[in-house]
């Protein structure tokens, strides 16, 4: 669901480990996922989808799960960089609109 | 290539000023169109979303409004901006294809004193 009025939770990781960030949608008619990524002061940043007949897709160093019993998503990001430091956004397509998810700020530990 | 811009950048603008501000998308025709506001630290807010030249639908009743006057052209307008209007502004949208991503555009910054 949407929690725009809430501030951003903090997942901290050790650099080259893997990340795994959480994310729970509201709409059992969504039928299409996606993730973002966004970086201090610019646009979010399309990283992968997923459309709700499937329950895992993989990408270049992501991969995202899709739990539709529970209406959970995950992001997980192997060996994490520090260039994936950044506020990452799950969003539920629901007919013509995007809804986004609270996100979550993604900070790497050197 | 399809493209999405925004301007301005930043704006700075005293309370009770008007408001415009502009999105135009490149390489696509009769995409879906979308406004959303970032406050600092938060997540996105959808405000607004055109199907078509002429058709807005509106989330979130406040002081704003949003005009699609050509099929690529979506604008952001206020007759009296609030402290509450500042945040960043965020233009998206998404092609006519069977593709439902939706891709943004830079932002813009709005600040209101």
């Amino acid at each position: 669901g949407e929690s725009v009025g809430l501030h951003l939770p903090t997942l901290s990781v050790q650099e080259g480990d893997n990340s795994i960030i959480n994310c729970a949608y509201s709409n059992s008619a969504s039928d299409y996922f996606i993730w973002y990524k966004q970086e201090s002061g610019k646009g979010p940043q399309f990283i992968i989808d997923i459309r709700s007949n499937m329950d895992k897709r993989q990408g270049q160093r992501v991969t995202v799960l899709l739990n539709k019993t529970v209406k959970h998503l995950s992001l997980q990001i192997a060996a994490t960089q520090p260039g994936d430091s950044a506020v990452y956004f799950c969003a539920e397509n629901i007919g013509d609109k995007i809804i986004f998810g609270k996100g979550t700020r993604l900070h790497i530990l050197p | 290539s399809q493209t999405i811009h925004q301007w301005p950048a930043t704006l700075v603008q005293p309370v009770g000023s008007p408001l415009s501000l502009e999105c135009t998308v490149e390489g696509t025709s009769n995409p879906n169109l979308y406004w959303y506001r970032q406050a600092a630290g938060r997540g996105l807010q959808l405000l607004f979303y055109s199907v078509g030249i002429g058709q807005i639908s509106s989330e979130v009743p406040q002081n704003l409004s949003a005009s699609r006057p050509q099929d690529r052209q979506f604008i952001l307008s206020s007759k009296k901006l609030l402290l509450s209007d500042s945040g960043f502004y965020l233009c998206a949208y998404r092609g006519a294809s069977a593709i439902r991503t939706q891709y943004f555009g830079p932002g813009t910054r709005l600040l209101v004193l």
